[in-house]
């Protein structure tokens, strides 16, 4: 099974300051066709998870364009541009390139 | 707009069985797969499996055998059972609409989740 590893595992944040998670891959995810096989949820504490960012780089409807998704093959980030109250939770990145399809650790973000 | 409704919460005896549904509405049923995912307390979500158009499934290895998924096109419901139940499948379940629009496992829509509670 593919392993994936974010960093850091928590991300205290001054509002309107950026913030940036790091996740890496034990392979990489990126297909022949040169999409990167990788998403990132937000999981917010008694709410569904919410898709941000899918093949990573790609915004998801309705997400605010302070999130963005950059990397290629293993190494992958997700930037805030600058942080928001409503952005604390748990951050995870997700491969989608083969099954079974795993989850990063987390990276839970709060509000300084 | 695009909503899946589950089922409500469940208490199980260890080794008893658990069936969660998913119902959508919103966008045409047929045309989509649906996902499996589960997250147990204090950990991070699992992805169990998932069921396409057709009624084929592809399940977790480590779910095969005691999970199976199945779909009634006619009122839009997804099903998952986890037989076998043991104190670890405690979690919250949820399903998710894949979408048709990328590549690889999208999900855009998920259901409220299905708390199962798995206890003698």
């Amino acid at each position: 099974d593919i392993v994936m590893t974010q960093s850091p595992l928590s991300l205290p944040v001054t509002p309107g300051e950026p913030a940036s998670i790091s996740c890496r891959s034990s392979q990489s995810l990126l297909y022949s066709n040169g999409y990167n096989y990788l998403d990132w949820y937000l999981l917010k504490p008694g709410q569904s998870p919410q898709l941000l960012i899918y093949l990573g780089s790609n915004r998801a409807s309705g997400v605010p364009d302070r999130f963005s998704g950059s990397g290629s093959g293993t190494d992958f980030t997700l930037k805030i541009g600058r942080v928001e109250a409503e952005d604390v939770g748990v951050y995870y990145c997700l491969q989608t390139l083969q099954t079974p399809y795993i989850f990063g650790q987390g990276t839970k973000l709060e509000i300084k | 707009q695009v909503q899946l409704v589950q089922s409500g919460a469940e208490v199980k005896k260890p080794g008893a069985s658990v069936t969660v549904s998913c119902k959508s509405s919103g966008y045409t049923f047929n045309e989509y797969y649906i996902h499996w995912l589960r997250q147990a307390p204090g950990q991070g979500p699992e992805w169990m499996g998932w069921i396409n158009p057709s009624g084929g499934t592809k399940y977790a290895q480590k779910f095969q055998g005691r999970v199976t998924m199945t779909r009634d096109t006619s009122i839009s419901t997804a099903y998952m059972e986890v037989s076998r139940l043991r104190s670890d499948d405690t979690a919250l379940y949820y399903c998710a609409r894949d979408s048709v629009s990328a590549p690889g496992a999208v999900f855009d829509f998920w259901g409220q989740g299905t708390l199962v509670t798995v206890s003698s």
